[in-house]
């Protein structure tokens, strides 16, 4: 079946412009999740969604950071003013029990931010 | 704070060999483990888990190994091949699902 999209898969920008980077989840999966991967580097978590709950945004940087989820599906992260240490492979995960129960999480293949 | 690192950022194998890329967990309260493998321009992709109340799990050619004593992580590959080459992490959570916390990831080289 269809896994996780992301889209677009490459975002070049100008510092101080904005950028918004979609997330098509898994159909059926409730918990949606946000990372972001710096070259060479671990994944850092921003953000998660689960249902119908108020996300946990304790990963997110600034205030410049937000993100929101549409009808429980579709999740689009925003950077306000970005600035070139914004630049990094923004990935995208979602699964099915969220803090039910202990399960993977499955990946989209990022999109790549390059901020000039 | 809390973290999860890797002792070796790099490892380089024999086709054939066996692997053993190591990873170490400070948070006591972890009760699930997972390791990721990531090729060049793909997100990561699930390898294997392990709950805490558990020591060992086998999977196809993969084992991890989980020593809460010492707060360590291993995942073995046998009979490694040139398609095992990536980076691997270990991740990390203290809740049931949640966020998952990343050590910084082993580049795994497979040479023929």
């Amino acid at each position: 079946g269809a896994g996780v999209s992301q889209s677009p898969s490459n975002k070049v920008t100008e510092k101080g412009k904005d950028v918004e980077l979609r997330c098509d989840p898994i159909s059926g999966h409730t918990a949606l999740y946000w990372y972001r991967q710096s070259l060479g580097q671990g994944l850092e978590f921003l953000i998660y969604f689960q249902g119908n709950s108020a996300p946990d945004k304790s990963g997110l940087p600034s205030d410049r950071f937000s993100a929101e989820r549409t009808g429980g599906s579709v999740s689009t992260l925003t950077i306000q003013r970005t600035q070139q240490e914004d630049s990094a492979v923004y990935l995208c995960a979602s699964n099915t029990l969220g803090w039910t129960d202990y399960e993977e999480q499955y990946f989209g293949p990022g999109t790549r931010l390059t901020v000039t | 704070g809390e973290s999860v690192g890797l002792h070796l950022p790099t490892l380089s194998v024999q086709e054939g060999d066996n692997s053993i890329i190591n990873c170490a967990y400070s948070n006591s309260a972890s009760d699930y483990f997972i390791w990721y493998k990531q090729e060049s321009g793909k997100g990561p992709q699930f390898i294997i888990d392990i709950r805490s109340n558990m020591d060992k799990r086998q999977g196809q050619r993969v084992t991890v190994l989980l020593n809460k004593t010492v707060k360590h992580l291993s995942l073995q590959i046998a009979a490694t091949q040139p398609g095992d080459s990536a980076v691997y992490f270990c991740a990390e959570t203290p809740n049931q699902g949640g966020k998952l916390i990343f050590g910084q990831g082993t580049e795994l080289s497979v040479k023929p």
